[in-house]
């Protein structure tokens, strides 16, 4: 069973630029969710996919953006960087359908840092 | 809208003494509860969910956490702490099983002395 990955591990950039970070999700899992998590805070919700549509969104600027593939993986976009979007990226698949067992599988997360 | 407070931002314990770690959320509905842990440099692995079954949850490494209606707290504890429980430790919320959809705490990093 192939667990969650995520590209690049670590990756600078600077204001105004734009980023993409991928994610693959587990064998089976057709349900990918993208989290921010700011140093020294909790993990914030930004937004869901479900079957390559968006399924829920956090409280995100729209220059935050997403895709889902027909093999589940996703990415997540950010458009016109600035200072506060260094954060590490999380991305969490988990099964949308009757398999639901309400758990989440983590990547490793992507380091952006805006400079 | 739903919202979770850890109380204690940093928690310390000596080896082999009592972890307790504090949870108390905000639902308005009925919630699901989630503990999970993050290691330095990798993303969250989940430790117990509370899905409206057995209000005493029992999760991997020997925690566990009790679901409380009247005091909505989902605190987690382990009896005896290992060095290997030093980390940070997420509760977070949910309105469903979608767990994807979670609202998260702010962590409490636990520190294990010798």
């Amino acid at each position: 069973e192939t667990g969650v990955t995520q590209s690049p591990t670590h990756l600078i950039k600077t204001r105004g630029q734009q980023v993409t970070l991928r994610c693959s999700s587990q064998s089976g899992h057709n349900t990918v969710s993208w989290y921010q998590q700011a140093l020294g805070q909790g993990p914030q919700f930004i937004f869901q996919y479900y079957r390559e549509e968006e399924n829920g969104r956090g409280n995100f600027p729209p220059r935050f953006s997403g895709l889902q593939f027909p093999n589940y993986s996703s990415e997540l976009n950010v458009n016109a960087l600035e200072l506060d979007d260094s954060a590490l990226y999380l991305c969490a698949s988990s099964s949308g359908d009757r398999r639901n067992t309400g758990e989440l599988f983590f990547g490793e997360g992507s380091r952006l840092t805006v400079l | 809208a739903q919202s979770v407070t850890q109380l204690g931002s940093h928690v310390s314990v000596s080896e082999g003494a009592l972890v307790l770690l504090r949870c108390n959320y905000s639902s308005s509905v009925p919630p699901y509860l989630f503990w999970y842990v993050q290691y330095p440099n990798q993303g969250l692995q989940l430790l117990l969910k509370y899905t409206s079954a057995a209000t005493l949850v029992k999760g991997i490494n020997g925690f566990e956490a009790e679901f409380k209606k009247s005091e909505t707290s989902f605190h987690l504890t382990k009896p005896s702490a290992h060095m290997s429980d030093a980390a940070e430790y997420f509760c977070a919320v949910s309105y469903n099983t979608n767990a994807g959809k979670s609202t998260f705490g702010d962590g409490t990093t636990l520190t294990v002395k010798p």
